[in-house]
């Protein structure tokens, strides 16, 4: 049980681009989905929290509009990220995670992003 | 002072050992403890998740969890050359939504 399915997996595209992520709750229904990025040999950095039906809680530094989430279901959240430029490549992870806050995460397998 | 910390390692336990693996965190607030374990290249997985005093055993795996001490381990009994990776120590705290705050990772190596 709990399995997230992430895709793509792999992005290679030219700079300028919008990339859009998928990340879906396969067998459980995700009240809050979570988005990561992990550069090389580093830990996890929090983008942003999203519910179901509401705007995306970013943390600090993320660029809100640069980074576009929706969360239009329990089991779908997207990652559009806008105008990419090659510092924006990283590998993305989501998470998803139901019921209550003490709950866990479960994660995607990860997107990895290279912009040329 | 990090609110989660975990040595870095890397640990290289022989294949068959017990691997032990330490956490310590800051807010004596935190609510949930969790194991996740990270391969090279590849997404975090869930290993363990803990919530109260004590141990808790799933196969190999046993959590052991002392709020006194702010303290969360991992030990892995019978160590498997495919146990080499990164264990992520994560916790919870009160009234943040539930976001996770993760140690830097303990690197593991069994060794055949």
């Amino acid at each position: 049980g709990a399995v997230v399915s992430q895709h793509p997996s792999w992005v290679i595209c030219k700079s300028g681009t919008s990339v859009k992520i998928e990340c879906r709750s396969l067998d459980f229904q995700a009240t809050t989905m979570f988005w990561y990025r992990q550069f090389p040999k580093q830990s996890l950095m929090l983008m942003a929290t999203s519910n179901e039906g509401s705007k995306a809680t970013y943390e600090q530094g993320v660029e809100k509009d640069k980074f576009l989430i929706n969360h239009a279901s329990l089991t779908l959240s997207t990652l559009t990220v806008t105008s990419a430029h090659p510092e924006d490549s990283s590998f993305y992870i989501c998470s998803a995670r139901a019921g209550e806050s003490n709950q866990p995460q479960h994660f995607g397998d990860g997107t990895r992003l290279s912009i040329l | 002072q990090k609110e989660v910390e975990q040595n870095s390692g890397p640990l290289s336990v022989p294949e068959g050992a017990i691997a032990s693996l330490n956490c310590t965190y800051s807010d004596r607030g935190s609510q949930s403890f969790f194991w996740y374990r990270q391969y090279s290249g590849k997404s975090p997985e869930l290993i363990m998740s803990i919530y109260s005093n004590g141990d808790k055993e799933d196969g190999r795996f046993t959590a052991q969890l002392n709020k006194a001490s702010q303290y969360v381990s991992l030990l892995i009994r019978d160590s498997q050359p495919s146990d080499s990776a990164t264990y992520l120590c994560a916790v919870t705290k009160r009234n943040q939504g539930g976001k996770l705050i993760f140690g830097q990772g303990t690197e593991l190596s069994v060794k055949p």
